[in-house]
């Protein structure tokens, strides 16, 4: 069973700090999605990294795909408090199915 | 565009009843998905379809069925709800799932409860 772990669980940090949240899996994935979801909301697609090494930029969020695509990275610089919401990583799988990891609470204070 | 719908909001069921959860799409999208979400446990897949007609078995299926009768609806149905299902549902929808996976589009969700 493909699982994806993300660290940490809930990260509380102010205004202007950056941050590092991440994805790790044991398995290989041919690609992952980042999602951003608010409360009560569904997720809404972030990024989607495809290559092994893969870097994009989003303003302030970084995304990077691990060179052996078993693990991704979310860094924002100079976070806001419109960041704050709940992070979750989806690996894809040959089945027509996105593993998703449990994702990461992250709350901006002004 | 409406994007992705989904009724009702909240629903409160007793254990044994029955409901339908009812997902439409107008943005002419060939695969539909439904999806629990439960504290610390991120999105579990129930059922999908990847088109009109056709439906397949996710992670979690036990409990729960599915009808895509028209491309635009994905039903899905609990015909005897137990408190183990009490949750957040979110269907989804997106146009591909090859050669990578295209942007998930979904619903604002249903929570559920089952007393």
């Amino acid at each position: 069973t493909q699982l994806l772990e993300q660290s940490p669980q809930f990260l509380s940090i102010q205004e202007g700090e950056n941050l590092t949240v991440y994805c790790n899996s044991s398995s290989v994935f041919s690609s992952l999605q980042w999602y951003r979801q608010e409360p009560g909301e569904g997720p809404v697609l972030l990024v989607t990294v495809v290559t092994g090494g893969e870097v994009k930029k989003l303003k302030r969020l970084t995304f990077q795909f691990g060179d052996a695509r078993k693990d991704s990275s979310l860094h924002i610089t100079a976070a806001q408090p419109g960041d704050t919401g709940l992070y979750l990583c989806a690996g894809a799988d040959s089945n027509y199915q996105l593993i998703w990891g449990a994702g990461t609470k992250l709350i901006i204070k002004p | 565009n409406a994007g992705v719908t989904q009724t009702p909001k909240f629903r409160v069921l007793k254990t044994g009843q029955s409901m339908t959860l009812l997902c439409a799409q107008d943005m002419n999208h060939e695969y539909m998905y439904w999806y629990r979400q439960d504290p610390g446990m991120g999105l579990r897949l129930i059922h999908y379809s990847v088109g009109e007609g056709t439906t397949a078995k996710g992670e979690v299926p036990d409990g729960y069925n599915v009808s895509r009768l028209k491309k635009q609806n994905f039903l899905l149905g609990l015909e005897s709800a137990a408190p183990s299902q009490t949750s957040v549902y979110f269907c989804a929808s997106s146009y591909s799932f090859y050669p990578d996976p295209y942007e998930q589009y979904f619903g604002p969700g249903t929570r559920l409860t089952v007393t």
